[in-house]
């Protein structure tokens, strides 16, 4: 049973535009929604979480849009770079450091 | 601060082996835990320990144990390897193990081949 269903599964953007990708949850539980992103050869690297209590939140070209209603949330990334091209995954957790569920990855492209 | 650190990087078994691979969190950090990438099945959590306790299991079969040490340093073992359990195994690790501002760091991982 997946938890977490992320979309798209891949994703091309131009250089400048803006990059979204979309999460739904089915456990109301989850208190702890971070976004990882992954470059070949890496582990996941923490990028930006929110918790269900906030709605949106930034972190420079990053944006975390969250809708508790829907169980949704995205990852909105703005002036999308060249060096933006990885893997993005979100998950959930019942708590900040806890055991993460993730969803299964969108491999985000940026073209130069 | 030296991130988490993971032995070795690449690995090669057969099937019907044993495989034992080592993580080293973040100085400082307690809790440490255990996923599998695969490009199928994703990320999945395997198990997280917290002060030498394992507080938290996945789906995984018992062939699929693990530990920590009082150092916090951790070790997870797989038996009687399948073709299926070729993938990447992350470590990752946190301070307190859960909290409001508490957060997980994982290591490069370990890239295990079954043959």
């Amino acid at each position: 049973q997946q938890q977490v269903k992320q979309s798209p599964q891949s994703l091309i953007v131009q250089k400048g535009g803006i990059s979204i990708i979309n999460c739904a949850y089915e456990n109301t539980a989850f208190d702890y929604f971070p976004w990882y992103q992954q470059f070949p050869g890496k582990g996941p690297a923490l990028l930006i979480a929110i918790r269900p209590d906030v709605s949106e939140k930034k972190e420079g070209r990053f944006t975390i849009s969250f809708n508790k209603s829907a169980k949704q949330f995205s990852l909105h990334i703005m002036d999308s770079q060249p060096g933006d091209s990885a893997t993005y995954f979100c998950a959930a957790s019942m708590e900040a450091g806890t055991a993460l569920i993730f969803g299964k990855g969108t491999t985000l492209s940026v073209s130069s | 601060k030296a991130g988490v650190t993971q032995t070795p990087r690449y690995l090669i078994k057969t099937r019907g082996q044993q495989v034992t691979l080592s993580c080293s969190p973040i100085s400082g950090h307690r809790s440490v835990s255990w996923y599998q990438q695969t490009p199928g099945q994703g990320l999945q959590f395997l198990f997280e320990y917290f002060s030498e306790t394992q507080r938290n299991k996945g789906n995984f079969p018992g062939r699929f144990s693990g530990r920590q040490f009082s150092n916090s340093r951790s070790e997870m073992n797989v038996s009687t390897l399948e073709l299926g359990d070729s993938a990447l195994y992350l470590c990752a690790s946190s301070l307190l193990g859960g909290g409001r501002t508490d957060t997980q760091y994982f290591g490069p991982g370990t890239r295990l081949t079954v043959l």
